[in-house]
């Protein structure tokens, strides 16, 4: 069974579009990430929402809009896509009484 | 700024030896740290954890080591896999319930 799930996998368009990456749990968790890892591997936070509620925002540019419908799902909608948006994203979920995120797969973006 | 970084960026040992993974960490509120191992063209999975009232804790042939007063934090793998053979983070919450920061992550490349 899969606990964290992102669609699609792999994501390539040209720059200037608009694309959403969607994400789903079924861990009954309340907080849901999205991240994103550069080609250094580096992973930095973007966005978290509690219960359908942004509670993180990081220096992230406002082409990027977080929606989450319900507490299990948590998309991304990137307007206007430029070259340096190519990376992987990933999803994460916290459950309430715990401290351990759980990651999805990843979706890798390139931007052409 | 608070940051998390790693000593070694890479790691080459043989199948069958032991393997350490450091890590230094700045945030003094940091109350919660994680262990997490990517394998290529996945999402970084939970390996261990430790609260900042342990200094040790261990799992199935890992164990990670807590050291406050010098903030820093260790995986030690025994008896190392091919299968171990992953980019490895390590994270702090930086006293937050919510936020994780992740550190630049090591390569650890397992010879058979």
């Amino acid at each position: 069974d899969t606990a964290v799930s992102q669609t699609p996998k792999y994501l390539v368009t040209q720059m200037g579009n608009d694309k959403s990456i969607k994400c789903e749990q079924n861990l009954g968790h309340d907080t849901m990430y999205w991240y994103k890892q550069d080609s250094k591997k580096f992973l930095k936070i973007m966005f978290s929402y509690n219960n359908k509620e942004l509670i993180i925002n990081e220096t992230v540019p406002n082409r990027f809009s977080p929606k989450s419908p319900d507490k299990a799902h948590l998309n991304l909608h990137i307007n206007s896509l430029e070259l340096g948006d190519s990376a992987v994203y990933f999803c994460a979920s916290i459950g309430q009484n715990t401290d351990t995120q759980y990651f999805g797969p990843g979706t890798r973006l390139t931007v052409l | 700024g608070e940051s998390v970084g790693l000593h070694l960026p890479t790691l080459s040992v043989q199948e069958g030896d032991n393997s350490i993974i450091n890590c230094a960490y700045s945030n003094s509120a940091s109350d919660y740290f994680i262990w997490y191992k990517q394998e290529s063209g996945k999402g970084p999975q939970f390996i261990i954890d430790i609260r900042s009232n342990m200094d040790k804790r261990q799992g199935q042939r890992v164990t990670v080591l807590l050291n406050k007063t010098v903030k820093h934090l260790s995986l030690q793998i025994a008896a190392t896999q091919p299968g171990d053979s992953a980019v490895y983070f390590c994270a702090e919450n930086g006293g937050s319930n919510y936020k994780l920061t992740f550190g630049k992550g090591t390569l650890l490349t397992v010879n058979p």
